[in-house]
């Protein structure tokens, strides 16, 4: 089952918007990370954001966690066409030694 | 370093088939896990191998198995397909134990007719 639900399931943005994607997940966790992947293909691991972390930055990234509300949003600003992709959301759960992916969200940038 | 890779990256089979899928893990990573992917269930995890051991299984038939080598190399099986397995399959690798950064292949697209 999947314990991350995103939101919104779908976002179109202009290129130079910021894009902004939601996390929630249910259980106690001890890191939550976001996946980047481009139609079809393999993910690419983008940010780690550890349970004692409140945010965290990568160069146009920008991740926040609320562990009292159980989510994360991930922030990338000024937006290009090649961040079109499915930006997925994993929880590495404390008492698990796996990830457990959301649904992910589906980010097109029209140039 | 050499990323992680997948063979085959595409495979066509017939229901009833089995089919073996290979990952070779980025050099000095000893975790090895499988995923699914199929538009209506998601990412779904298959199973973790560290050391040569499975430590961890998701909630999949046993029609689904695995394994791994002692240079860190990973095949799953898939005994008696049924079109419900096609689906993309992916595999990541990591440094520990414990799956911190986990590293992508491009995944194996199995379509089962």
């Amino acid at each position: 089952s999947q314990q991350g639900e995103e939101d919104p399931q779908a976002l179109s943005i202009q290129e130079g918007e910021n894009a902004t994607m939601n996390c929630s997940y249910k259980t106690s966790i001890n890191n939550l990370q976001w996946y980047r992947q481009n139609s079809g293909r393999g993910l690419v691991h983008l940010i780690l954001i550890r349970s004692n972390e409140r945010e965290k930055h990568s160069g146009r990234l920008r991740v926040t966690l609320d562990t009292s509300k159980k989510s994360s949003s991930l922030l990338i600003t000024a937006s290009r066409a090649a961040d079109t992709a499915s930006y997925f959301c994993a929880t590495l759960e404390t008492s698990g030694s796996r990830l457990t992916f959301g649904e992910g969200t589906q980010l097109t940038v029209n140039p | 370093k050499a990323g992680v890779t997948q063979t085959p990256r595409y495979l066509i089979k017939t229901r009833g088939q089995q089919v073996t899928l290979s990952c070779s893990p980025i050099s000095g990573h000893r975790s090895v896990s499988w995923y699914q992917q199929t538009p209506g269930q998601g990412l779904q995890f298959l199973f973790e191998y560290f050391s040569e051991t499975q430590r961890n299984k998701g909630n999949f038939p046993g029609r689904f198995s695995g394994r791994q080598f002692s240079n860190s190399r990973s095949e799953m099986n898939v005994s008696t397909l049924e079109l419900g397995d096609s689906a993309l399959y992916l595999c990541a690798s990591g440094l520990s134990g414990v799956p911190d950064t986990q590293y992508f292949g491009p995944g194996t697209r199995l379509t089962v007719l």
